[in-house]
């Protein structure tokens, strides 16, 4: 049972390069999550899906772009990576929505951009 | 907009000791308050939380928090820390009328021996 996992676990990159983070649940849950973890701000939302072709942004969603073709995938893609973007990444899942359920997380992907 | 305050950034505690992690939130609406905690070099995982019904929740592995509407505040506690409790703790937010979470800063518990 994976249940969610998250690759690459560690990616070092350069400042304009495009990288793209992964995420895959086994649960077929409906919602994804993608979150930024950095010191004194705890996590925050940077996108969001409700289902397969349905995403929404959150509150820092400026220089990332997400995809979910399929329940299971739910990839993240920095356009053109800053230093500031330099981060470690949650991708979590839930079954039906943050309201009351529980949200999954995967072990996280740190993200250094030189 | 919800937001969600942890007070304290870092709580050393020694073994044997109660800890008691502060969270408190703000929201004109119907909230549901969430509990994760965080174990070094993993992701977060679902400590416990209150959806309705009595204040005081409680975890399998003996933490507690309570649910205060008149000071919008979800404490957590512990009577008694282990080692293994070593951990960073998020406290999070969910507004009855909306579908994402706000998490507070974090809480980052160290226990020693």
């Amino acid at each position: 049972d994976a249940g969610i996992t998250q690759s690459p676990r560690y990616k070092i990159t350069e400042t304009g390069r495009q990288v793209t983070l992964m995420c895959h649940q086994t649960w077929s849950h409906s919602y994804m999550f993608w979150y930024r973890q950095d010191l004194g701000h705890g996590l925050r939302l940077i996108y969001y899906s409700a289902a397969a072709d349905i995403t929404d942004k959150g509150e820092v969603s400026d220089g990332y772009v997400v995809s979910r073709s399929k329940t299971e995938n739910f990839p993240l893609t920095l356009e053109s990576a800053t230093r500031s973007q330099t981060s470690v990444y949650f991708c979590a899942s839930s079954p039906s929505g943050a309201r009351t359920d529980t949200q999954y997380f995967g072990p996280g992907t740190r993200l250094t951009v030189l | 907009a919800q937001s969600v305050t942890q007070l304290d950034s870092q709580v050393p505690v020694f073994e044997e000791a109660p800890v008691e992690l502060r969270c408190n939130y703000s929201s004109s609406v119907s909230v549901y308050l969430f509990w994760y905690v965080q174990y070094p070099n993993q992701g977060l995982q679902l400590l416990l939380k209150y959806l309705s019904g009595s204040t005081l929740v409680e975890s399998i592995n003996g933490f507690e928090a309570e649910f205060n509407k008149s000071q919008t505040s979800f404490h957590l506690r512990k009577p008694s820390v282990h080692i293994s409790d070593t951990a960073e703790y998020f406290c999070a937010v969910s507004e009855a009328a909306g579908n994402k979470l706000t998490f507070g800063g974090g809480t980052r518990v160290l226990v020693k021996p």
